[in-house]
């Protein structure tokens, strides 16, 4: 079956820090991955996506890499903002009509 | 577009009581999903539809739930009788069919059965 796997939280950095949130999937055929932010008492908005291997998503200086030989997605920030405190769920799409595959989310806490 | 408009954005029930959450996908969207989040199960699935058609319902945690999805512009979830234990924050996201799109997804309805 399909799932993901990201790092537990909470991860707490001081500002300018560089961030990784390490994600890994399964699945089968070839799924599109995404990351998606909750910032407080929103909804998931979508911050990134990758629909093929080496694809490379990349938005608001974050960057994430669709490594097929090692099942990854991992998230980078080489700069974080205490204005990028929110949660991150990575997650994935098989083709077709499916529903997307979440991961349980990891919780970023940036401090000045 | 607007995006995914959910109402109401807060509701207060009393146990027993029916609930009612609203969703209005994104126009041309045509698939539509229903989510759960609590702190200890985090998302949850709860059912998606196919222009307009229940694809799978297994997420629906029992008979109280039910949704419907009349036409292609609203959509439904109601809990009847409502129960302290579904408080949480139900969220609707719409996509089209393609599975390389994402989705968008609504501001949430949080509920709070007392």
């Amino acid at each position: 079956g399909n799932s993901v796997t990201q790092m537990e939280g909470p991860v707490t950095l001081s500002e300018e820090a560089f961030l990784t949130i390490n994600c890994t999937y399964t699945a089968t055929g070839y799924p599109s991955l995404f990351w998606y932010v909750q910032y407080p008492g929103e909804g998931l908005q979508l911050l990134l996506k990758a629909t093929k291997a080496d694809d490379k998503g990349s938005n608001k200086g974050f960057e994430a890499t669709y490594r097929k030989e090692t099942t990854s997605f991992h998230l980078e920030k080489g700069s974080v903002q205490v204005s990028d405190s929110a949660v991150y769920f990575c997650a994935l799409r098989n083709s077709g009509n499916t529903p997307l595959v979440f991961g349980k989310g990891t919780r970023l806490s940036v401090i000045a | 577009d607007a995006g995914v408009i959910q109402s109401p954005r807060h509701e207060v029930t009393e146990m027993g009581q029916e609930v009612t959450l609203r969703c209005k996908p994104i126009s041309g969207h045509n698939s539509l999903f229903w989510y759960r989040q609590t702190m200890m199960r985090g998302l949850e699935l709860l059912i998606y539809f196919n222009n307009n058609v229940p694809i799978d319902d297994s997420g629906m945690p029992e008979d109280r739930f039910s949704a419907k999805m009349p036409n292609a512009s609203f959509s439904t979830l109601k809990i009847q009788p409502s129960e302290p234990r579904d408080s949480a924050v139900y969220f609707c996201a719409s996509s089209l069919n393609e599975g390389e799109g994402g989705y968008t997804f609504g501001s949430g309805t949080r509920l709070t059965v007392v």
